[in-house]
C-alpha cells in the first residue's frame, strides 16, 4: 500500500526557518518531490530528492534517507508569501501519490 | 509555451447531470494524470494515461467515471449522473516522463472546480 505522512498545519514567524517533515512507506520508489500549493492555485514544483542526502535551492532545501523513508522541507528567510500547502509526492509504482500537506502559516 | 491548460475553470451542475472536464497537456508531454483534491485535503489520485491508452485507473471509481486521452485533443474527465459527494477540485497535471523527474517535473493545471447542486 501506499501511506505518506505529514504534519496538518505548521506557523512560524517571518524571517524564521522551518523544517517540514514527510515520511512515506510505498510500494515503489523513483523519487520524493515537493510542491507548493497556494489556496485555489495549482500546485508549483519545489523540490525533487531521488538519492540520500541534502538538495538546495535558494531558500528551499529539502533531505532524503531512503531507508528511513523520510525527507523533509526547510524553509529559510521565511517570507508572508510562503504562507501556503507544501505538499510531500512520492513516485511510487508509474504515479506520484501525494501526502495530504501541510499548511503553514507566516505571520509577521 | 502555454502550460498545462484546464477549461472550464468553475462547472456547477445538478444532480444527475454529466461533467465534462477537459484538460489540454503542454505541448510535447505526452503522460496526462488527474487528481482530486477536497477542500483542506492532498491530491487523490484518480487516473493516468498516456496518448490513447489508460496505464492507471486505480484512484477512478469504477462506476459514473471515464477518462480518455485520445491521439489529438485534450484528456477529458467525465462523471455520468453527478452526485453530491463529486463536488471537488480536479486537476490535471502532465510531463513528458512517466512519473516524472527533477528535470520534468509534473506540471500542473489550474483545476477544474465542480459542484453539484
Amino acid at each position: 500500500g501506499q501511506n505518506i505522512d505529514q504534519p496538518t498545519e505548521m506557523t512560524a514567524t517571518e524571517g524564521a526557518i522551518v523544517q517540514i517533515n514527510c515520511t512515506y512507506q510505498t510500494s515503489g520508489f523513483n523519487g520524493l518531490f515537493w510542491y507548493q500549493q497556494h489556496a485555489g492555485e495549482a500546485p508549483t514544483f519545489l523540490s525533487y530528492n531521488v538519492l540520500d542526502g541534502l538538495e538546495e535551492k535558494g531558500r528551499f532545501s529539502s533531505f532524503l534517507s531512503r531507508s528511513k523513508g523520510y525527507s523533509y522541507l526547510l524553509l529559510k528567510e521565511l517570507q508572508m508569501k510562503d504562507s501556503a500547502s507544501y505538499l510531500c509526492a512520492v513516485n511510487g509504482f508509474q504515479k506520484l501519490v501525494f501526502g495530504t500537506g501541510t499548511r503553514l502559516l507566516v505571520s509577521p | 509555451n502555454a502550460g498545462v491548460m484546464q477549461n472550464p475553470r468553475h462547472l456547477v451542475r445538478r444532480r444527475g447531470q454529466e461533467a465534462r472536464l477537459r484538460c489540454s497537456p503542454v505541448k510535447g508531454h505526452s503522460h496526462v494524470y488527474w487528481y482530486r483534491q477536497l477542500p483542506e485535503e492532498g491530491l487523490k489520485f484518480m487516473v493516468y494515461l498516456q496518448k490513447e491508452n489508460i496505464i492507471d485507473e486505480s484512484g477512478m471509481p469504477k462506476e459514473r467515471f471515464s477518462a480518455e486521452f485520445p491521439k489529438e485533443g485534450p484528456s477529458i474527465l467525465r462523471i455520468q449522473q453527478v452526485v453530491r459527494g463529486d463536488s471537488a477540485a480536479y486537476f490535471c497535471a502532465s510531463s513528458p516522463l512517466q512519473g516524472g523527474s527533477s528535470d520534468s517535473p509534473l506540471h500542473f493545471g489550474n483545476g477544474t472546480r465542480l459542484t453539484v447542486t
